[in-house]
């Protein structure tokens, strides 16, 4: 069983529509919660960055972190076709030694469509 | 605004050729990572690297090597390409506490 599981999707959604995505982990350890957006061929950007359980809204974007269920969230509020890419949730350790490995989930392929 | 570069956006080698990938950052980050991205896969950590000259294995080190000399630079080294390399190589670089930056990538065929 992987550390951390995501469904891949693909997720297609109309534009204007509340988008959720979700992350499972396993490992109690984690602490720190990200979520990255990746547009084909570019790098992964960060979106959110979240410390322990709780809410994190920035914009169109929430990111919500239950460790007790060991789950986490992004929600997109009014979808638009430019939110069309892969989104990865990443989770580490807050541990000194683990020089911030991330570890990831397989990532989401979301499509915004007009 | 953090920048990592990656050297080469695009590279096509021959099997059994060395290959070196750069990395470079701009923003005095003690940590630097090495990863590649295949489909159904997600990323994998091949090496990271905490400090200059300090370097630690990740999950699929096997046929790769590092090298870290300034702090700012970090490479992956194919020692001898073969075509279950064929990939994308992402390089990120965090300072401790922070959350990792990802360079734009660097998609290698090997033929």
């Amino acid at each position: 069983q992987k550390e951390v599981e995501q469904d891949p999707g693909p997720l297609s959604v109309p534009e204007g529509a509340i988008v959720s995505l979700n992350c499972t982990y396993s490992n109690s350890a984690f602490q720190y919660f990200m979520w990255y957006r990746q547009y084909s061929r570019k790098g992964p950007e960060l979106l959110m960055y979240t410390y322990s359980s709780g809410n994190k809204e920035d914009g169109r974007f929430t990111a919500q972190v239950d460790k007790s269920s060991k789950y986490i969230s992004l929600f997109i509020r009014d979808s638009q076709p430019s939110d069309s890419a892969t989104y990865l949730c990443a989770m580490r350790n807050a541990g000194g030694t683990s020089y911030g490995k991330l570890t990831f989930g397989q990532g989401t392929i979301l499509t915004v469509h007009p | 605004d953090v920048k990592v570069t990656q050297s080469s956006r695009y590279l096509v080698k021959r099997t059994g050729e060395k290959v070196f990938l750069e990395c470079v950052q701009d923003m005095d980050h003690e940590n630097m990572f090495w990863y590649r991205q295949d489909p159904g896969l997600g990323l994998r950590l091949i090496y990271f690297s905490y400090d200059v000259k300090m370097k630690e294995k990740g999950d699929i080190p096997e046929g790769y090597s590092v090298s870290r000399e300034k702090k700012e630079r970090f490479s992956l080294i194919l020692e001898s390409a073969s075509t279950n390399q064929t990939s994308m190589y992402l390089c990120a670089s965090t300072k401790r506490g922070q959350p990792q930056h990802f360079g734009d990538g660097t998609r290698l065929s090997i033929l």
